[in-house]
């Protein structure tokens, strides 16, 4: 059972709008991700936390900011939308050392027209 | 950057036959993850190896890691429609790769 949670599952916006993409987990993991996915790419990392009042930009630049006020909440937020945000967005977790997996959300997919 | 390099990107086979995917990297890992991920949904872990040589199996999957820790394999023996989705590796301590995953579907 998924113990990450994101929503919406699916946004359909205008171009302009401002929106935030919640991710909450229940596992009490100190470090969470926001990985971006289009069909055919690679995830790419765009934002990461290590804990409570921690983040970090990822690899891939993003126009998204990001914070970590509780343990178990990461939301993701774009000031203004734009059709180049359209992309599937991914929330993961991971206790301890990154290099024994993550757990992942569902996923939001985000359209903006 | 540490690349992953997956192996076929697209594999379409019959109900019932053996299969085997490759992630392939220049470099060393120090640890590598399977994931397998449906449409419309997030990444699930199906394993992760640490030494190499490593093989872990998980009832028909077969996951192996290269003496090297460069190359890491997964084998399915007698596929079903089940195990259709896309198959993604993913490594590296201070920062994770993913390789672009492969696409496999099982006709029933």
């Amino acid at each position: 059972e998924a113990d990450i949670y994101q929503t919406p599952r699916y946004l359909v916006i205008g171009t302009g709008k401002k929106i935030t993409l919640e991710c909450s987990q229940t596992m009490g993991h100190d470090k969470m991700y926001w990985y971006q996915q289009d069909p055919g790419m690679e995830l790419h990392l765009i934002h990461y936390s290590y804990g409570v009042n921690s983040t970090e930009k990822g690899d891939l630049s993003s126009e998204s900011t990001v914070s970590r006020i509780r343990t178990e909440h990461f939301p993701l937020t774009l000031e203004s939308a734009r059709p180049s945000h359209t992309s599937q967005y991914l929330c993961a977790s991971s206790e301890g050392d990154r290099g024994y997996g993550y757990t992942f959300g569902s996923g939001t997919r985000l359209t903006v027209v | 950057t540490q690349l992953l390099e997956q192996s076929p990107q697209f594999l379409s086979i019959q109900e019932g036959e053996n299969l085997t995917v490759y992630c392939n990297s220049s470099s060393v890992f120090s640890s590598l993850q399977w994931y397998r991920q449906e449409p419309g949904e997030g990444p699930v872990l199906l394993v992760t190896v640490v030494t190499g040589g490593e093989v872990k199996k998980l009832k028909r999957l077969t996951f192996q890691f290269g003496d090297a820790r460069k190359d890491s394999s997964l084998h399915i023996t007698a596929a079903q429609p089940g195990d259709t989705g896309l198959y993604l590796c993913a490594g590296g301590y201070q920062k994770v790769t993913f390789g672009i995953g492969t696409k496999l579907q099982v006709i029933p």
